[in-house]
């Protein structure tokens, strides 16, 4: 079935560091992907989005390029902020509404 | 334009006592869905519903029930809560491919 593999956490950076979250899926049809924030004591929240292969999703300094022949959505930032401190979930949708996520990757970054 | 909310945002229950979590959203979405989140599993689907009057399972079902009476509504009741049921519980709703979640309601059951 339909999966996603994230790096596990935590990850912890010094602030203005380059952030790389890997992120890679198993889908039988032709998903979109995304990236989802969720700030500490809140629900999750759509980062970014890409929903066809080639296409880069990016918001608030964060991209991702969406790699068919990778099968990968790897997050990128080039300088974090201590407010990019947040759990971010990697996940797919390939249509009926469901949406599959990963396990989840801890970001810390210290001042 | 409250979006998604969830009611109570923490909980404590012994084992055993019954409860609904409640869930509603004003933008009209069809898909709701219950998520419970546990440290180092992320998120795990429990129930989702494309519609009133229309739920089924998902992959942790079992000890939770619910119900879609209306389009805005979708509670989720535990019917005989136990400590693995300890977690924090989301609920969310979409129109297509983006999820709007609630904040959330964190629960302990001793």
């Amino acid at each position: 079935g339909d999966s996603v593999t994230q790096m596990e956490g935590p990850v912890t950076l010094s602030e203005e560091a380059f952030l790389t979250i890997n992120c890679t899926y198993t889908a039988t049809g032709y998903p979109s992907l995304f990236w989802y924030v969720q700030y500490p004591g809140e629900g999750l929240q759509l980062l970014l989005k890409a929903t066809k292969a080639d296409d880069k999703g990016s918001n608030k300094g964060f991209e991702a390029t969406y790699r068919k022949e990778t099968t990968s959505f790897h997050l990128e930032k080039g300088s974090v902020q201590v407010s990019d401190s947040a759990v971010y979930f990697c996940a797919l949708y390939t249509g009926g509404f469901k949406t599959i996520f990963g396990a989840g990757t801890r970001l810390f970054v210290k001042a | 334009n409250a979006g998604v909310t969830q009611t109570p945002k923490f909980q404590v229950l012994k084992t055993g006592q019954s409860m609904t979590l409640q869930c509603a959203q004003d933008m009209n979405h069809e898909y709701m869905s219950w998520y419970r989140q546990d440290p180092g599993m992320g998120l795990r689907l429990i129930h989702y519903s494309v519609g009133a009057g229309i739920t089924d399972q998902g992959e942790v079902p079992n000890g939770y029930n619910v119900s879609r009476s209306t389009t805005e509504d979708f509670p989720l009741r535990l019917l005989s809560a136990a400590p693995s049921q300890t977690s924090v519980y989301f609920c969310a709703s979409s129109s297509g491919y983006e999820q709007y979640f609630g904040p959330g309601t964190r629960l302990t059951v001793t």
